[in-house]
């Protein structure tokens, strides 16, 4: 099992240029999120999706959009990107969108947007 | 909301069991304590999760009194392989019925010296 797999690794960025990050799970998970990571910070969540065809905003959900694809997929877009969305990106998952089930997480997208 | 504080760094010696304490005041009926596990450049990792008195797994200990506004992630005989950065999770209900959001804080940066 790959578990939860994101591309790309690597990202650089122009300002206002826009791309989509792209995450997949084969776990049969019903829930999958989205977070970023800055330098030196926790993890702040940006959209969630508790099951297939919802999604709901986490603590900083402005400047992105998310479209839960089907259930193995949930993708992450940048519409704009802004110096301020240099980060790294990490996608988990996890059965159901309750704490008490593991998450499982991505390796991440490293993000630079100059 | 029920919000978690935990030291921002500790250091500790090789060989040496290391507690790390979790403040979670509002926790909810319904909550579990969830501790992860993040290396550098890597996705977090679930280590260990309880919902009161004592849980053991073959990585930690989780001591939860029985008032549940604290929590003790203890680690047995620290490696520097241990240097991470340590998350304490209480569940955080999100906007959709009955979903929750899985919210990090900043974590507590644990040094193994040799």
């Amino acid at each position: 099992n790959a578990g939860v797999t994101q591309t790309p690794k690597f990202q650089v960025l122009k300002t206002g240029q826009s791309m989509t990050l792209q995450c997949a799970q084969d776990m049969n998970h019903n829930s999958m999120y989205w977070y970023r990571q800055d330098p030196g910070m926790g993890l702040r969540l940006i959209y969630y999706s508790a099951s297939e065809g919802t999604t709901d905003k986490g603590e900083v959900p402005n400047g992105y959009n998310v479209s839960r694809l089907n259930k193995r997929e949930f993708s992450l877009r940048l519409e704009s990107a802004a110096p301020s969305q240099t980060s790294v990106y990490f996608c988990a998952s996890s059965e159901w969108a309750e704490l008490n089930t593991e998450a499982f997480f991505g390796q991440g997208t490293r993000l630079t947007v100059v | 909301l029920a919000k978690t504080t935990q030291p921002i760094s500790m250091d500790s010696y090789e060989g040496q069991e290391v507690n790390i304490t979790c403040s979670h005041n509002n926790i909810a009926t319904n909550d579990y304590i969830t501790w992860y596990q993040q290396f550098p450049s890597q996705g977090p990792r679930f280590i260990i999760q309880g919902y009161k008195t004592k849980v053991t797994n073959e990585v930690a200990s989780l001591f939860i009194p029985a008032d549940r506004k604290s929590s003790t992630l203890s680690l047995p005989r620290v490696s520097l392989s241990d240097t991470a950065v340590y998350y304490c999770l209480v569940g955080d209900k999100g906007s959709g019925a009955g979903s929750y959001q899985l919210t990090f804080g900043k974590g507590t940066k644990l040094s193994v010296i040799p």
